[in-house]
């Protein structure tokens, strides 16, 4: 059981955005960068988004990051059918002196 | 072009051991945490372990404490995984990447099974 809890799923119409949460505690979130994945089936997870709210080169500007608290968000805008895909925040816990992974997030387009 | 090939998966009885290698190129390895992720079949991503640049700093979950071993070879720019007393539950896709978590290999199958 993840310490990091995602929605199962979210969605919303082509060109539309969709936010997902991910809600920790102190000992991750509260205290430490969060970053996001996207991960299509059978295939590795892609980086995102890293220290809560940068992209890395070649990410498109429609996915964006912000943490508050002990809580993270990631938006997407404009949704395109290719954004289908589970999302996953994640973060360094300093009490299990681990990485810890979200709970997972399914985007559908409709 | 970075790249980080995963081997040495397969199928082995509960109790078993394997050894996951992990070669990497396109960066300078030395210079890296690294990390091992796993994903069971249907699952989400998990982390396994990683180790820092020099091998000295090594943290693992709590599951595989005591049976897995994180280590490198920065001369072979070489990430391995040494997994001993294997549980029906540790069969996952397991992946090498980046400890920052930009690169990521395509993973090795190991499945635990008798």
């Amino acid at each position: 059981q993840s310490v990091l809890t995602q929605p199962p799923s979210v969605s919303a119409a082509p060109g539309q955005k969709v936010t997902i949460s991910c809600s920790g505690g102190s000992s991750n979130i509260g205290n430490n960068y969060v970053s996001w994945y996207q991960q299509f089936p059978g295939t590795a997870p892609k980086l995102l988004i890293y220290e809560s709210n940068k992209r890395p080169s070649g990410i498109p500007d429609r996915f964006s990051g912000s943490k508050s608290g002990t809580s993270a968000t990631l938006g997407i805008t404009g949704l395109q059918t290719g954004d289908e895909a589970d999302y996953y925040c994640g973060t360094w816990d300093n009490s299990l002196s681990g990485y810890v992974f979200g709970t997972g997030t399914k985007v559908t387009v409709l | 072009e970075v790249q980080l090939v995963e081997s040495g998966g397969g199928l082995v009885q509960p109790g078993g051991s394997l050894r996951l290698s992990c070669a990497a190129s396109g960066f300078t390895f030395s210079s890296y945490w690294m990390s091992w992720v796993r994903q069971a079949p249907g699952k989400g991503p998990e982390w396994v372990a990683n180790i820092n640049q020099d091998g000295s700093a090594k943290h693992y979950v709590d599951s595989v404490k005591g049976r897995f071993t994180i280590s490198r070879d920065n001369a072979k720019n070489s990430l391995y995984l040494q997994m001993n007393s294997l549980r029906a539950e540790d069969t996952a896709a397991y992946y090498c990447a980046t400890n920052n978590g930009d690169n990521w290999g395509l993973g090795t199958l190991v499945t635990v099974s008798s």
